[in-house]
């Protein structure tokens, strides 16, 4: 089973900072997945297969990355961004990460 | 449009079964699978089990033992169930389709059922 590892756990970015949330996985991955979560709401699909943005994702954010090593950047936080984000790889059996709770300050 | 609908007894008691029903629309069960998801309480994600769309099932291997994942493709439900849970199965439980045969990725989600393991 590979294991996902998020930093940070948690952090906090002021409006209009850039926001980076890395991934790193214990063996290689072919895609990484990211999911947005906020309180007593569903995860919400946010990147897929490492860098497309799902339906409705505003576009400062991105994602990038490969092998064992994956990133999600925000530039220009706001504070709609503010929530849990986790990533998921699609090697069986698949598996999340940790999460990271990003705070408006 | 795909929607995922979970139900499910709110309240089990510690060492019973539960039982939940994920009910879909706007798809059919033999063209895409099901996944369950769960959130313990103030945790993260873990995936628990997957319905193929073939009628196969896979299971976490940490849960395999005392988990279930059948389906009724008349009723477009697919079903978990689990036995002899304990208060850490505590949590929300969701159901997931990946966006299609060759884009993979959680797509959509159900709104979760809470369960609570409580005597």
């Amino acid at each position: 089973e590979i294991v996902l590892t998020q930093s940070p756990t948690t952090m906090t970015a002021s409006p209009g900072e850039k926001v980076t949330i890395t991934c790193r996985a214990s063996s290689s991955v072919s895609y990484m997945h990211w999911y947005q979560q906020k309180p007593g709401a569903s995860p919400k699909p946010w990147i897929y297969e490492t860098s497309k943005l799902a339906s409705g994702v505003p576009d400062r954010f991105s994602g990038s990355g490969s092998g064992t090593s994956y990133s999600l950047t925000i530039n220009n936080m706001e504070a709609e961004d503010a929530a849990t984000y986790y990533c998921q790889q699609w090697n069986y059996p698949w598996t999340f990460g940790g999460g990271t709770k990003l705070e408006l300050k | 449009q795909v929607q995922l609908t979970e139900s499910g007894p709110g309240l089990v008691h510690p060492s019973e079964t539960l039982s939940l029903t994920c009910t879909v629309s706007g798809f059919s069960l033999t063209g895409y699978s099901v996944y369950w998801v769960r959130q313990p309480s103030g945790k993260g994600l873990e995936w628990m089990g997957r319905m193929r769309y073939n009628g196969d099932t896979s299971y976490n291997s940490a849960l395999k033992s005392r988990l279930s994942i059948s389906r009724d493709t008349s009723k477009n439900q697919v079903f978990l169930k689990m036995n002899s849970l304990q208060t850490d199965d505590t949590g929300t439980y969701y159901c997931t389709r990946v966006y299609s045969s060759y884009t993979t990725g959680f797509a959509y989600w159900g709104q979760g059922t809470l369960v609570t393991v409580s005597s």
